[in-house]
Parts: C-alpha cells; sequence; structure tokens
C-alpha cells in the first residue's frame, strides 16, 4: 500500500540540531520531499531528493536518504525559534506522479 | 470523523474547454479551505485559500478561479484551460490558519 509516516511531535533547544524522520513504503517513489507549514501559511517546498540520491545539503538542511529501509530525514543545524513549524514530509509515485503526504510533525523550539 | 472529498478523481480536457474541479468536506464546520497544484515532477503550488463563504484569496495570477459557495465546498474552475494546467490538483482543509492541513485525494487533469 501507499503510506508515508512520520512522528507527529518534535521538541528542540534552540541552537542544537532537528532530526525529523521519515518513512515510506511504496518504492516505486521518484522524488522525495520536505515541506513547511508556518501558521497562516500554505504548504512551501523546503527541498526534495531524488530517489538516487543518499544526500542533499542545503545551507542549514540536509536530507538523509536510506531507500534500504524506505527512511528520509531531514536535519536542521542551529535550530532557531523561525523554524518552528509543522514539517510534512511527502513521496511521488512513479506508476502515476501521485503524491503521498505524511501527517507531519509539530517542531517545537524550547528557549 | 472529518473527510474530504475531491470529484473527479480523472478528468481529461480539450484545450480552451471549460473546468469545475469539486472539493467538499465533512465533519467539521467553517473549515479554512485550499487548492494546490502539483505539476509533474515538482512540488505543490499554493494557487487559493479560503477562510469563510465567499473569502477567496489567490497566491498566484492564472487563468483559474475559485469559489466558496457553501461553507465546506471549495470550487476550482477555468474559463478556457491551456495545456499548462495539466497536473495534480489537489484541496485541503485545516481547522485554523495555525492547524496542520489535511489533504483530499487528488485530481489528475490531462488537458490535450
Amino acid at each position: 500500500g501507499e503510506d508515508v509516516e512520520q512522528s507527529l511531535f518534535l521538541s528542540v533547544r534552540e541552537g542544537d540540531s532537528s532530526v525529523i524522520n521519515c518513512t515510506y513504503t511504496d518504492s516505486s517513489s521518484t522524488y522525495l520531499y520536505w515541506y513547511k507549514q508556518e501558521p497562516g501559511a500554505g504548504l512551501q517546498l523546503l527541498t526534495y531528493i531524488f530517489s538516487n540520491m543518499d544526500m542533499k545539503q542545503d545551507q542549514r538542511l540536509t536530507v538523509l536518504l536510506n531507500k534500504k529501509d524506505k527512511h528520509l530525514s531531514l536535519r536542521i543545524a542551529d535550530t532557531q525559534t523561525g523554524d518552528s513549524a509543522i514539517y510534512f514530509c511527502a513521496e511521488i509515485l512513479n506508476r502515476d506522479d501521485k503524491i503521498i503526504f505524511g501527517k507531519g510533525t509539530r517542531l517545537h523550539i524550547l528557549p | 470523523s472529518q473527510t474530504i472529498h475531491q470529484w473527479p478523481a480523472t478528468l481529461v480536457q480539450p484545450v480552451g474547454s471549460p473546468l469545475s474541479l469539486e472539493c467538499t468536506v465533512e465533519g467539521t464546520s467553517n473549515p479554512n479551505l485550499y487548492w494546490y497544484r502539483q505539476a509533474a515532477g515538482r512540488g505543490l503550488q499554493l494557487l487559493f485559500y479560503s477562510v469563510g463563504i465567499g473569502q477567496i484569496s489567490s497566491e498566484v495570477p492564472q487563468n483559474l478561479s475559485a469559489s466558496r459557495p457553501q461553507d465546506r465546498q471549495f470550487i476550482l474552475s477555468s474559463k478556457k484551460l491551456l495545456l499548462s494546467d495539466s497536473g495534480f490538483y489537489l484541496c485541503a482543509w485545516s481547522l485554523t490558519e495555525r492547524d496542520e492541513q489535511f489533504f483530499g485525494p487528488g485530481t489528475r487533469l490531462t488537458v490535450l
């Protein structure tokens, strides 16, 4: 079946690294995405990774993909208060371009 | 429990024809409603959002329009489709602007 799972909550102290994890079930996915949803705003595409890559780094963001375990993670270095949001993991299925979202991880920043 | 429906699931339309995609939410009142588009190989693009009946905000200029005739109904329309309108259209709802969004099953639109 098609399913994307992620934990619902994560609390991190300001300045520490945040790691948000995601698992997916469909091995035919081509792209895997991380979206950020801030209060009062729609989804913002943060970064994405092709399914044939292991890692992608973009400034404070690092995406790691373990295709064997179907595990995706998003690491935010030096977490700031502005990083407080809900983060969605999503995959695009190769066979029909359908996008499947996780339920989102709410990142809470502690002072 | 709340559910969100989209209709139709798949649509093939010729260039220049009109469009009407429907999204309905059950089990909640006065939700925030959103229309997104996903073009092939790309992320989601927010098209419209609505905080109440008759209140529509547009995020990007285009030949699409949205309407909210009832509290739990959100319609995406076009008078004349373009080839570039092809894509996967997702409707979503949230309780407030600060809550997570729940997505519908999507409509795949192909414009020929």
